[in-house]
Parts: C-alpha cells; structure tokens; sequence
C-alpha cells in the first residue's frame, strides 16, 4: 500500500519563527489533507489539498502530485500553533484507505 | 464543531470486558472511517463503511468488529480486550467512498482506558 512519511518528525521554535514541514507519498493520490491535533487531541482540518496551493490566514499548503509531496508552511508562529501536525492521504491503488504519516510535533516556546 | 459525534468521550473498563463505541456522521455523509491512536502515535485505519457496507479494512484485529447502520451511524466493537487495546478511537466521515472520497471530518474520539 502507498506509504507516507512526514518529516522533520520535532521540531522547536520560537514564537514569530516560520516553519516549513514535509510530506512525501509513494504513490499518485488523489486525496490529500492536512490536519492539526491539539493537546487536547482534537483533529482540526487544515487544508485538502491533494493537488496546487492553498492559503488560510498565516497557513499555507502545496501539493505537488507530479513528485509526490506536499509542504505545509507556518508563518509568525503562535503558541496556539504547537501540537501534532498529520498529513494524510488515498491513493487511486489503495481503494478507500486514507492513510495517515507519522505526524511532525511543533512546539512553540514564547 | 466537525458535525460527527462521537460516544462516549471517555471509557475505563477492566481487562476481557467488551465495548461499543459509536459514530455519528455528518449530515449527508455516506462513509464512516475508524481509527485507533495508541499515546503518543500516529493514526492506525481500522475500517472504513460505505452506506452500510464495508470498503477497506486496515490492520483490524479479529477481536474488533464494526458496522454501519441503515441510518448510517456506525459502532466499534471491541471484545476481549487487552491492555493495550488502551487508546484514543476516531471516527471520521466523508461524503463519498473509492479514491477520491472527499474531504474527512473527525469526531472528537473515545478515548478507553483498559485497566
């Protein structure tokens, strides 16, 4: 089945740094998202984007299906912003599954 | 607010016992994924439904078993339970099913505690 891997895996930084996190799959999807879990373990949807560019506020995601990766960019860090970040993805081969990476842990220290 | 809801939040229960958890999806949504977070790791696929019938399985054990009702909520049944069966489960829907099955929203989890 298609794989997927996230990286860097931690990362820390300042309030007000920016921030830039990886997704890599194996195969051509046709379904990409990413997604943010809190400390409380909530999942909030961040984009679907399983192809071009899109922008929410200081958030920003590309997907570039041809090469198979997808980045995520954070400007002005927050503290709100820490917690896990998944990205996840459905391949045309891989049927209904919706596979999930490893996730990249942001802590944002004031 | 995702729009599915997931019950109950928390759960503790004793080793051997069985449980259900249950998902309600959001308006208009045909499909139903489950998943198991073990602490600290990523999100394992359990299975996912479609309008009542199953359309993939993950890594589920035989212990576990899952369905889909008529009026499209779906329960997680967990028997036989061990240790590390302790987890948070999510419930995700979407509005269609195949490779492009759209975007998903999660519940909040159940998260179950075995002692």
């Amino acid at each position: 089945g298609i794989q997927v891997e996230q990286s860097p895996p931690d990362l820390i930084l300042q309030e007000g740094a920016n921030s830039t996190l990886r997704c890599n799959f194996s195969d051509s999807v046709n379904n990409l998202q990413w997604f943010h879990q809190n400390p409380w373990g909530q999942l909030i949807n961040l984009f679907y984007i399983p192809s071009g560019t899109k922008q929410n506020g200081r958030l920003s995601a590309t997907t570039v299906a041809t090469e198979r990766y997808s980045l995520l960019y954070i400007s002005s860090s927050q503290t709100t912003d820490s917690g896990v970040y998944f990205c996840a993805v459905g391949g045309y081969s891989s049927a209904s599954k919706i596979i999930f990476g490893s996730g990249t842990r942001l802590s944002i220290r004031p | 607010d995702s729009g599915v809801t997931q019950t109950p939040k928390h759960l503790i229960t004793a080793t051997g016992q069985r449980v259900t958890l249950r998902c309600s999806p959001r308006s208009g949504d045909l499909s139903v994924y489950w998943y198991q977070q073990s602490l600290d790791q990523g999100l394992q696929f359990l299975i996912q439904y479609y309008n009542g019938e199953e359309r993939a399985k993950g890594n589920i054990l035989e212990r576990f078993s899952a369905q889909q009702f008529p009026d499209l909520h779906s329960e997680l049944n967990l028997s036989s339970l061990e240790l590390g069966d302790s987890a948070l489960y999510f419930c995700a829907s979407s509005p269609r099913t195949g490779p492009s099955p759209g975007e998903l929203f999660f519940g909040e989890g159940s998260r179950l505690t075995v002692l």
